[in-house]
Protein backbone atom coordinates (compact mmCIF):
# COMPACT_ATOMS: atom_id res chain seq x y z
CA UNK A 1 0.00 0.00 0.00
CA UNK A 2 0.92 3.60 -0.88
CA UNK A 3 2.02 5.58 2.51
CA UNK A 4 1.07 8.87 2.59
CA UNK A 5 2.64 11.25 5.18
CA UNK A 6 1.37 14.78 5.66
CA UNK A 7 3.76 17.25 8.02
CA UNK A 8 3.09 19.30 9.78
CA UNK A 9 0.41 17.40 12.15
CA UNK A 10 -1.41 20.70 13.40
CA UNK A 11 -0.88 24.38 12.35
CA UNK A 12 -2.00 27.67 14.30
CA UNK A 13 -2.34 30.52 11.99
CA UNK A 14 -3.30 34.34 12.25
CA UNK A 15 -6.37 35.20 10.27
CA UNK A 16 -4.82 36.90 7.02
CA UNK A 17 -1.57 34.88 7.43
CA UNK A 18 -0.42 32.38 5.10
CA UNK A 19 -0.49 28.24 5.85
CA UNK A 20 1.47 25.26 4.15
CA UNK A 21 0.62 21.37 4.56
CA UNK A 22 3.19 19.16 3.37
CA UNK A 23 2.25 15.85 1.77
CA UNK A 24 5.05 13.06 0.60
CA UNK A 25 4.01 9.72 -0.93
CA UNK A 26 6.17 6.33 -0.73
CA UNK A 27 5.81 5.70 -4.20
CA UNK A 28 5.23 7.79 -7.55
CA UNK A 29 1.46 9.70 -7.70
CA UNK A 30 2.39 9.79 -11.54
CA UNK A 31 0.23 7.36 -14.19
CA UNK A 32 1.05 6.19 -17.57
CA UNK A 33 -1.80 8.97 -19.00
CA UNK A 34 0.36 11.78 -17.77
CA UNK A 35 -1.79 12.69 -14.70
CA UNK A 36 -0.69 12.65 -11.09
CA UNK A 37 -3.43 11.36 -9.17
CA UNK A 38 -3.36 13.55 -5.29
CA UNK A 39 -6.12 15.28 -4.07
CA UNK A 40 -6.29 17.44 -1.00
CA UNK A 41 -9.73 17.65 1.36
CA UNK A 42 -10.74 19.76 4.23
CA UNK A 43 -12.78 18.10 6.75
CA UNK A 44 -15.30 20.29 9.00
CA UNK A 45 -16.11 19.05 12.26
CA UNK A 46 -19.41 16.57 12.20
CA UNK A 47 -19.22 17.55 8.17
CA UNK A 48 -17.41 14.83 5.35
CA UNK A 49 -14.47 15.87 3.62
CA UNK A 50 -14.77 18.66 0.21
CA UNK A 51 -12.63 18.42 -2.12
CA UNK A 52 -10.40 21.07 -2.58
CA UNK A 53 -7.90 20.04 -5.06
CA UNK A 54 -7.82 17.37 -7.50
CA UNK A 55 -4.83 16.11 -9.96
CA UNK A 56 -2.14 18.28 -7.51
CA UNK A 57 -2.94 21.34 -8.37
CA UNK A 58 -6.59 22.00 -10.07
CA UNK A 59 -9.24 23.67 -7.82
CA UNK A 60 -12.30 22.04 -7.54
CA UNK A 61 -15.59 23.84 -8.31
CA UNK A 62 -16.30 26.82 -6.02
CA UNK A 63 -12.84 26.46 -4.16
CA UNK A 64 -11.55 29.98 -3.32
CA UNK A 65 -8.30 30.75 -5.07
CA UNK A 66 -6.22 31.55 -2.09
CA UNK A 67 -6.06 27.81 -1.73
CA UNK A 68 -3.50 26.21 -4.43
CA UNK A 69 -1.94 22.94 -4.99
CA UNK A 70 1.84 21.93 -6.02
CA UNK A 71 4.32 19.43 -6.16
CA UNK A 72 5.18 15.92 -8.56
CA UNK A 73 6.28 12.32 -8.44
CA UNK A 74 6.30 12.04 -4.12
CA UNK A 75 6.00 15.30 -2.97
CA UNK A 76 3.18 17.42 -2.95
CA UNK A 77 2.08 20.79 -0.95
CA UNK A 78 -1.41 22.63 -0.12
CA UNK A 79 -1.10 26.55 0.33
CA UNK A 80 -3.47 29.02 1.89
CA UNK A 81 -2.27 32.40 1.01
CA UNK A 82 -4.47 34.14 3.41
CA UNK A 83 -6.05 31.83 6.16
CA UNK A 84 -9.57 32.74 6.84
CA UNK A 85 -11.85 31.23 9.85
CA UNK A 86 -13.59 29.60 7.53
CA UNK A 87 -10.95 27.69 6.61
CA UNK A 88 -10.42 25.69 10.14
CA UNK A 89 -10.73 21.84 10.29
CA UNK A 90 -8.40 18.99 8.97
CA UNK A 91 -6.87 18.86 5.46
CA UNK A 92 -5.75 15.56 4.18
CA UNK A 93 -3.84 14.25 1.34
CA UNK A 94 -5.18 11.15 -0.81
CA UNK A 95 -4.01 9.36 -3.35
CA UNK A 96 -5.81 7.38 -6.38
CA UNK A 97 -3.51 5.96 -8.28
CA UNK A 98 -3.48 2.57 -6.96
CA UNK A 99 -5.65 0.58 -4.55
CA UNK A 100 -6.27 0.52 -1.77
CA UNK A 101 -6.86 4.65 -2.26
CA UNK A 102 -4.82 5.84 0.97
CA UNK A 103 -5.01 9.20 2.92
CA UNK A 104 -2.27 11.01 5.02
CA UNK A 105 -2.98 11.60 8.78
CA UNK A 106 -4.27 14.55 8.65
CA UNK A 107 -3.39 18.09 9.46
CA UNK A 108 -5.75 20.05 11.69
CA UNK A 109 -6.00 23.80 10.94
CA UNK A 110 -7.01 26.19 13.81
CA UNK A 111 -6.84 30.09 13.82
CA UNK A 112 -4.98 31.90 16.57
CA UNK B 1 -27.68 17.97 -8.43
CA UNK B 2 -25.68 15.14 -7.37
CA UNK B 3 -26.56 13.34 -3.82
CA UNK B 4 -25.78 10.61 -1.87
CA UNK B 5 -28.49 9.57 0.60
CA UNK B 6 -27.31 7.10 3.83
CA UNK B 7 -29.46 5.53 6.14
CA UNK B 8 -29.51 6.22 9.71
CA UNK B 9 -27.57 5.11 12.78
CA UNK B 10 -27.21 2.14 13.91
CA UNK B 11 -26.35 0.86 17.34
CA UNK B 12 -25.44 -2.96 17.19
CA UNK B 13 -23.63 -5.25 19.39
CA UNK B 14 -20.57 -7.39 19.40
CA UNK B 15 -20.45 -10.00 16.89
CA UNK B 16 -23.76 -8.64 14.61
CA UNK B 17 -23.50 -7.55 11.40
CA UNK B 18 -24.42 -3.78 9.82
CA UNK B 19 -25.57 -3.41 6.55
CA UNK B 20 -25.86 1.13 5.64
CA UNK B 21 -26.96 1.88 2.35
CA UNK B 22 -26.51 4.86 0.23
CA UNK B 23 -28.73 5.93 -2.46
CA UNK B 24 -27.52 8.25 -5.50
CA UNK B 25 -29.13 10.42 -7.73
CA UNK B 26 -28.53 13.34 -10.63
CA UNK B 27 -26.27 10.92 -12.22
CA UNK B 28 -25.87 7.81 -14.39
CA UNK B 29 -25.62 5.52 -11.44
CA UNK B 30 -23.82 2.78 -13.32
CA UNK B 31 -20.95 5.09 -14.52
CA UNK B 32 -19.31 5.50 -11.59
CA UNK B 33 -17.46 3.32 -9.11
CA UNK B 34 -18.64 3.54 -5.13
CA UNK B 35 -16.11 3.91 -2.51
CA UNK B 36 -16.97 3.63 1.21
CA UNK B 37 -14.70 5.47 3.66
CA UNK B 38 -15.25 4.92 7.76
CA UNK B 39 -14.01 7.64 10.32
CA UNK B 40 -13.29 5.96 13.49
CA UNK B 41 -13.89 9.10 16.32
CA UNK B 42 -11.05 11.56 16.71
CA UNK B 43 -9.55 9.55 13.65
CA UNK B 44 -8.45 9.81 10.09
CA UNK B 45 -10.13 8.48 7.17
CA UNK B 46 -9.78 5.09 6.16
CA UNK B 47 -10.81 3.52 2.61
CA UNK B 48 -12.75 0.90 3.07
CA UNK B 49 -13.56 -0.88 -0.63
CA UNK B 50 -14.85 0.40 -4.22
CA UNK B 51 -17.95 -1.15 -5.82
CA UNK B 52 -18.70 -0.73 -9.48
CA UNK B 53 -22.30 -0.32 -9.83
CA UNK B 54 -22.65 -1.76 -13.44
CA UNK B 55 -21.05 -5.34 -12.82
CA UNK B 56 -21.23 -5.00 -9.03
CA UNK B 57 -17.74 -6.20 -9.24
CA UNK B 58 -15.63 -5.22 -5.99
CA UNK B 59 -12.28 -4.48 -4.34
CA UNK B 60 -12.03 -4.68 -0.89
CA UNK B 61 -9.01 -3.47 1.54
CA UNK B 62 -7.01 -6.32 3.14
CA UNK B 63 -7.95 -5.66 6.74
CA UNK B 64 -11.82 -5.76 6.20
CA UNK B 65 -11.68 -8.62 3.36
CA UNK B 66 -13.86 -11.66 4.47
CA UNK B 67 -15.92 -9.15 6.57
CA UNK B 68 -17.27 -6.39 4.26
CA UNK B 69 -19.65 -7.28 1.21
CA UNK B 70 -20.38 -4.14 -0.72
CA UNK B 71 -23.24 -5.20 -2.96
CA UNK B 72 -25.79 -2.55 -5.71
CA UNK B 73 -29.06 -2.80 -6.27
CA UNK B 74 -29.28 -1.01 -10.35
CA UNK B 75 -33.16 -0.53 -10.13
CA UNK B 76 -33.05 2.10 -7.29
CA UNK B 77 -29.47 3.19 -7.55
CA UNK B 78 -28.86 2.42 -4.22
CA UNK B 79 -25.24 0.42 -3.29
CA UNK B 80 -24.65 -1.42 0.08
CA UNK B 81 -21.68 -2.01 2.54
CA UNK B 82 -22.48 -4.68 4.98
CA UNK B 83 -19.97 -5.07 7.71
CA UNK B 84 -19.97 -8.49 9.96
CA UNK B 85 -18.66 -9.81 13.39
CA UNK B 86 -18.45 -6.07 14.86
CA UNK B 87 -16.70 -5.27 17.31
CA UNK B 88 -16.01 -2.26 19.15
CA UNK B 89 -13.25 -0.80 16.79
CA UNK B 90 -15.98 -0.91 14.12
CA UNK B 91 -17.46 2.07 15.59
CA UNK B 92 -17.02 4.64 13.54
CA UNK B 93 -18.96 6.72 10.86
CA UNK B 94 -19.34 5.42 7.40
CA UNK B 95 -19.19 7.34 4.22
CA UNK B 96 -20.08 6.31 0.58
CA UNK B 97 -18.26 8.64 -1.44
CA UNK B 98 -18.27 8.91 -5.70
CA UNK B 99 -14.98 9.64 -7.93
CA UNK B 100 -14.81 12.68 -9.51
CA UNK B 101 -15.21 11.39 -13.11
CA UNK B 102 -17.22 8.56 -14.95
CA UNK B 103 -15.36 5.03 -14.60
CA UNK B 104 -12.02 4.35 -17.25
CA UNK B 105 -10.19 1.18 -16.99
CA UNK B 106 -6.86 1.51 -15.23
CA UNK B 107 -7.80 5.00 -13.08
CA UNK B 108 -9.21 5.30 -10.77
CA UNK B 109 -10.19 8.90 -9.33
CA UNK B 110 -10.81 10.55 -6.03
CA UNK B 111 -13.85 11.39 -4.90
CA UNK B 112 -15.95 14.46 -5.12
CA UNK B 113 -19.24 13.51 -3.99
CA UNK B 114 -19.65 12.05 -0.23
CA UNK B 115 -22.64 10.95 1.20
CA UNK B 116 -23.93 12.41 5.04
CA UNK B 117 -22.13 9.44 7.41
CA UNK B 118 -24.06 6.49 8.66
CA UNK B 119 -22.45 6.69 12.18
CA UNK B 120 -22.45 3.04 13.58
CA UNK B 121 -21.88 2.34 17.70
CA UNK B 122 -20.58 -1.33 18.69
CA UNK B 123 -21.23 -1.89 22.11
CA UNK B 124 -22.79 -4.65 24.19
Amino acid sequence: DIVMTQTPLSLSVTPGQPASISCKSSQSLLHSDGKTYLYWYLQKPGQPPQLLIYEVSNRFSGVPDRFSGSGSGTDFTLKISRVEAEDVGVYYCMQSIQLPQTFGQGTKLEIK
Amino acid sequence: QVQLVQSGAEVKKPGASVKVSCKASGYTFTSYYMHWVRQAPGQGLEWMGIINPSGGSTSYAQKFQGRVTMTRDTSTSTVYMELSSLRSEDTAVYYCARPKAPMVRGVYYGMDVWGQGTTVTVSS
